[in-house]
């Protein structure tokens, strides 16, 4: 089976821009968990979609938000970027119940 | 509050010696907790988990809520062991899929 797949890979923005990230899980795998990771706070989790619904929520603000598709794929937004928002963002799916996460590369994210 | 702490940033050893990598965790409810692996550029991925009891990688680690901790033990630590590793905790009522993670401890094993 193909891993956890993120586009783009690494991504510069302006602050005050938005920017999409993708992320396409495992074949047959219903969750997508989305996790930012800096050097400061280590890996935060962001949100988790099961279903085309999301799940669970970290302590993020509101311009962070994200969505899942029928076919399990999932997106995050994050809107009004800010210098801070510099990060790798990390996605993870798994098949549901507790199962193990399957983590995808990252995508890489630059604020200037 | 839900935590996971590892209080070592960087764990230094040579090949041949034990290794421990600490965690400990402060949860209210049920804890599942997972010990994570990053070798240099590649991406996160399961090392263990309490429930399974197993050893992977010659690692093992017990769960002990007496002292709300999960330490990853070898007894005999190889330089192939060198990463990156992450302790972390998922509620049970969170069915897994929200992963609290420790700040991670750096495992250098010299030859």
């Amino acid at each position: 089976k193909a891993g956890v797949t993120q586009t783009p890979r690494y991504l510069i923005k302006t602050r005050g821009q938005q920017v999409t990230l993708s992320c396409s899980p495992i074949s047959g795998h219903r969750s997508v968990s989305w996790y930012q990771q800096t050097p400061g706070q280590g890996l935060q989790f962001l949100f988790e979609y099961f279903s085309e619904t999301q799940r669970n929520k970290g302590n993020f603000p509101g311009r962070f938000s994200g969505r899942q598709f029928s076919n399990s794929r999932s997106e995050m937004n994050v809107s009004t970027l800010e210098l801070g928002d510099s990060a790798l963002y990390l996605c993870a799916s798994r098949a549901g119940g507790p199962y193990e996460q399957y983590f995808g590369p990252g995508t890489r994210l630059t604020v200037t | 509050a839900q935590r996971v702490t590892q209080p070592e940033k960087l764990l230094s050893v040579f090949k041949g010696a034990p290794v421990e990598l600490k965690c400990n965790y402060s949860y209210s409810g049920s804890p599942e907790l997972f010990w994570y692996v990053q070798y240099s550029r590649q991406r996160l991925q399961l090392l263990l988990r309490h429930i399974s009891r197993e050893s992977i990688k010659g690692f093992t680690a017990d769960l002990n809520k007496g002292e709300t901790s999960f330490h990853l033990k070898k007894p005999f630590a190889q330089e192939e062991d060198s990463a990156m590793y992450y302790c972390a905790l998922s509620g049970v009522e969170n069915q897994g899929g929200k992963l609290i993670f420790g700040q991670g401890t750096e495992l250098s094993v010299k030859p």
